[in-house]
């Protein structure tokens, strides 16, 4: 069963940073390009990045390029996003997702606040 | 970015009536591999996102039958028939052939 599970919640203040993990077990997680999609409070999916199998390339949305990183350890299982100069917009949870959008994990919440 | 226009934003209906949900994209989902890459989630009260659709009209395992998905290029349509109650939730088109990776803007359904 593929599984995807979030971790790094947590509440911060404008401006600071933070770290999110996932964790890929069921598939060969060196295989697929990963995603990671956020959501905020009671509105609609938001796709803020991507990385190809093997790392070789990243894409992002402009609303956090220059702020946010995405980057794996394929020997971990592990997807993870870099958050950097954070803002009260980026509050929402925080999906990551398998290419194709066929799984995702559960989220976790990132609160962006003073 | 491409732009998913998804329509109607709420719809309810009774258990066993069908309903229809469109999206519409601001350009043309067929990749340079001839494939559409036009999903369909659905998103339960209070949890993740799951993948029904895949490619325009693929049933993911486990989805039933009632779900089915057609359309092409620009213009996309989810039909479930026979709704049952566990069918609720908010649906989104999704769309994964351009960077950046654009959704609709949901469609709620509620049972009467």
């Amino acid at each position: 069963e593929v599984q995807l599970v979030e971790s790094g919640e947590g509440l911060v203040q404008p401006g600071s940073s933070m770290k999110l993990s996932c964790v890929a077990s069921g598939f060969t997680f060196s295989n697929y390009g990963m995603n990671w999609i956020r959501q905020a409070p009671k509105k609609g999916l938001e796709w803020i990045a991507l990385i190809y199998y093997d790392s070789s390339s990243k894409y992002y949305a402009d609303s956090v390029k220059g702020r946010f990183t995405i980057s794996r350890d394929n020997s971990k299982n592990t997807l993870y996003l870099e958050m950097n100069s954070l803002r009260s917009e980026d509050t929402a949870m925080y999906y990551c997702a398998k290419s194709g959008l066929l799984a995702w994990g559960q989220g976790v919440m990132v609160t962006v606040s003073s | 970015d491409v732009v998913m226009t998804q329509t109607p934003p709420s719809l309810s209906v009774a258990i066993g009536q069908s309903v229809s949900i469109s999206c519409k994209s601001s350009q043309s989902l067929v990749y340079s591999d001839g494939k559409t890459y036009l999903h369909w989630l659905l998103q339960s009260s209070g949890r993740s996102p799951k993948r029904l659709i895949y490619q325009v009209s693929n049933l993911d395992s486990g989805v039933p039958d009632r779900f089915s998905g057609t359309g092409s290029q620009k213009d996309f349509t989810l039909k479930i028939s026979r709704v049952e109650a566990k069918d609720l939730g908010v649906y989104y088109c999704a769309q994964t052939t351009h960077f950046p990776l654009t959704f609709g803007s949901g469609t709620k359904l509620e049972i009467k």
